[in-house]
């Protein structure tokens, strides 16, 4: 079956670091992978979209990387800030698919 | 331009009874999803409408029932409520469908079966 794993430890960093955030997926080929925020009792706001043509994307501090071979997303948040502490939810969806499916999210905590 | 909102915010049900939940999409989005958050893990999909047609559907038993309206608003219904079906329900709305396109979420309705 399909599966998205997403590390459920939750990451803690300092200030000004780079937070690297890892998913990883099974029996799927998704054409496009998606990274959300999430805070507590609050709906995901989405961050940024890649598609499997491509490699890398960025945003401001935010980066993300696809690997189809590996099947595998990286996403980092450079020069952190507590205000980066949140719920980070990975994403796929297939082209012509009809539904988005999520990771469980990894858990950021940005220390001052 | 209004985001999605969703209604109630918060509601306590008893094991039997049935539910109903509200989602307005955002302005100009034909495409309502459904997902279900128990705590700790991800959205998990429920069922999609577009055009006030049901798209699609993920691994939920029938009692678990939806409606888009002409307007692009939606409901989801669950009969027969289960202390399992405490969780955040999530609505989200997106301009495009299977095309990668962003989903814009409400802020859940946040379900407790007593």
């Amino acid at each position: 079956s399909q599966k998205i794993e997403q590390n459920s430890e939750a990451l803690n960093i300092q200030e000004g670091k780079t937070a690297t955030l890892t998913c990883n997926y099974t029996n799927y080929s998704p054409a496009y992978l998606q990274w959300y925020r999430q805070d507590p009792g609050r709906g995901p706001v989405f961050l940024l979209l890649i598609r499997e043509n491509e490699k890398e994307k960025r945003k401001e501090r935010l980066k993300v990387t696809f690997d189809t071979t590996l099947k595998q997303s990286l996403f980092h948040i450079t020069a952190s800030q507590p205000a980066d502490s949140a719920t980070y939810l990975c994403a796929l969806e297939k082209t012509g698919g009809f539904k988005t499916i999520f990771g469980a999210g990894t858990r950021l905590f940005v220390k001052a | 331009e209004t985001g999605v909102t969703q209604s109630p915010t918060h509601l306590i049900k008893t094991r039997g009874q049935q539910v109903t939940l509200r989602c307005s999409s955002q302005s100009g989005h034909n495409t309502v999803s459904w997902y279900q958050q128990a705590l700790g893990q991800g959205p998990q999909f429920i069922f999609q409408y577009y055009r006030e047609e049901e798209n699609g559907r993920g691994n939920f038993p029938p009692r678990f029932s939806g409606l888009q309206f002409p307007n692009y608003s939606s409901e989801l219904n669950v009969n027969a409520l289960e202390l399992d079906d405490s969780a955040l329900y999530l609505c989200a709305s997106s301009l495009v469908m299977g095309d990668g396109g962003e989903l814009f979420f409400g802020e859940g309705s946040r379900l407790t079966v007593l």
